[in-house]
């Protein structure tokens, strides 16, 4: 079963707006991670936040980490058409190892 | 691509037939992961490794065996494919506890 469930699962913008993504997820985790991937390419790591962290900025980049709701969001400021991909939040669990699991990814779209 | 090559990149197999695939690293790194990859369910991992002839199964192993004997290679078998096997697989490797860097996928037809 996946442990991450993102929302929504498609979204449309136009160039220059702002792009919120959500993740949720079940268990204690020790990290979460966005992956960001191109049509036909594999996946590419965006950002890391740890558990004890609450918000993590990377470039136009802002994550944001909820422990206590199970959830997180990845915000993309000033879209830009090459932001066009699949978005995939992943978790780390507590039982050490290195052992990711995926959410099912939000499709983005952004239109000149 | 991080040093990641994954062979075939694609390959139509019939039913019943093994399939091995491939995933060669230059980083030498100590993780080494296989998953899949299908609409609807996101990537789901299939077995991963931590060391040489370390390796322990993910949440869809069934149907599907590995092997490492080197750090640089990690090969995922299909003992008999099946149509339920077509997918897009991923290989990936990582130091723990970084982030994962992906292969460029091998996309597998059962026939």
């Amino acid at each position: 079963s996946q442990q991450g469930e993102e929302d929504p699962q498609a979204l449309s913008i136009q160039e220059g707006e702002n792009a919120t993504m959500n993740c949720s997820y079940k268990t204690s985790i020790n990290n979460l991670q966005w992956y960001r991937q191109n049509s036909g390419r594999g996946l590419v790591h965006l950002i890391l936040i740890r558990s004890n962290e609450r918000e993590k900025h990377s470039g136009r980049l802002r994550v944001t980490l909820d422990t206590s709701k199970k959830s997180s969001s990845l915000l993309i400021t000033a879209s830009r058409a090459a932001d066009t991909a699949s978005y995939f939040c992943a978790t780390v669990g507590t039982g050490g190892g290195n052992k990711l699991t995926f959410g099912t990814g939000t499709q983005l779209k952004v239109e000149l | 691509d991080a040093g990641i090559t994954q062979s075939p990149r694609h390959k139509v197999t019939e039913t019943g037939t093994p399939v091995t695939l491939r995933c060669h690293q230059t980083e030498n790194h100590r993780y080494m992961y296989w998953y899949r990859q299908d609409p609807g369910h996101g990537l789901r991992l299939i077995h991963y490794s931590y060391g040489v002839k370390d390796t322990d199964k993910g949440e869809v192993s069934d149907g599907y065996s590995v092997s490492r004997s080197k750090t640089e290679d990690f090969l995922l078998t299909l003992e008999s494919a099946t149509s339920s096997q077509t997918s897009v697989y991923f290989c990936a490797i990582s130091e723990d506890p970084s982030p994962l860097h992906f292969g460029n996928g091998t996309r597998l037809t059962v026939t």
